[in-house]
């Protein structure tokens, strides 16, 4: 069963750093690009970055780009999300998603809160 | 960057009603894919490449379209589907999202 289990959330003040994992289980991670997609409570869904299964492609969206950085570990099964420079309107419920080789963003974690606020 | 715009924004519809959302894009996408999300939970893969349903998806959900104009359609609503629907396109980065339709049961 595949299984994406976002940590690291929280609150966190602007201006701050703050960095997401993603640990991935069921499948073979190494064959697979990730995502990171957000929500801000109440809102819709944005895309925020992709990595390519061996990390050679990554793009973000022109929000974040400059201030997160996505990276993989495929020793670990792990996904991350580093976030600097953290602004109120980054607040959002952040999953990670697998690019499926058929289907988009085909398995979704449950999702981790970041909170920016002073 | 290749805006979606997806409508309607919210709508109701009654049981065995006929229901279609449309989607809309800035510039030609290839295919267009859409997701369920119930409150609470995480987004679901609901049709992808414009037509294909995903494992479990009722066959009363259809999906159409080309270029610019895609949509989802429901040939008789039933309570279940109640809930927010969003389109993706992932011809060209950066991946955008349409701002989502609410389908609600009357």
């Amino acid at each position: 069963e595949v299984q994406l289990v976002e940590s690291g959330g929280g609150l966190v003040q602007p201006g701050r750093s703050l960095k997401l994992s993603c640990v991935a289980s069921g499948f073979t991670f190494s064959n697979y690009g990730m995502n990171w997609i957000r929500q801000a409570p109440g809102k819709g869904l944005e895309w925020v970055a992709y990595i390519s299964s061996g990390s050679s492609y990554i793009y973000y969206a022109e929000t974040v780009k400059g201030r997160f950085t996505i990276s993989r570990d495929n020793a670990k099964n792990t996904l991350y999300l580093q976030m600097t420079s953290l602004r109120s309107e980054d607040t959002a419920l952040y999953y990670c998603a697998r690019d499926g080789a058929a289907i988009p963003l085909d398995y979704w974690g449950q999702g981790v809160m970041v909170t920016v606020s002073s | 960057e290749i805006v979606l715009t997806q409508s309607p924004t919210t709508m109701a519809a009654s049981p065995g009603e006929k229901v279609t959302i449309t989607c809309r894009a800035s510039s030609s996408v290839s295919y267009m894919h859409w997701f369920q999300q119930k409150s609470g939970t995480s987004p679901k893969p609901w049709i992808y490449d414009t037509s294909k349903l995903a494992s479990g998806v009722p066959d009363r959900f259809s999906g159409s379209g080309s270029g610019t104009s895609y949509s989802l359609t429901i040939s008789s609503m039933e309570a279940e589907d109640a809930a927010t629907y969003y389109c993706l396109q992932r011809s060209s980065y950066p991946l955008t999202f349409g701002s989502g339709t609410k389908l609600e049961i009357k």
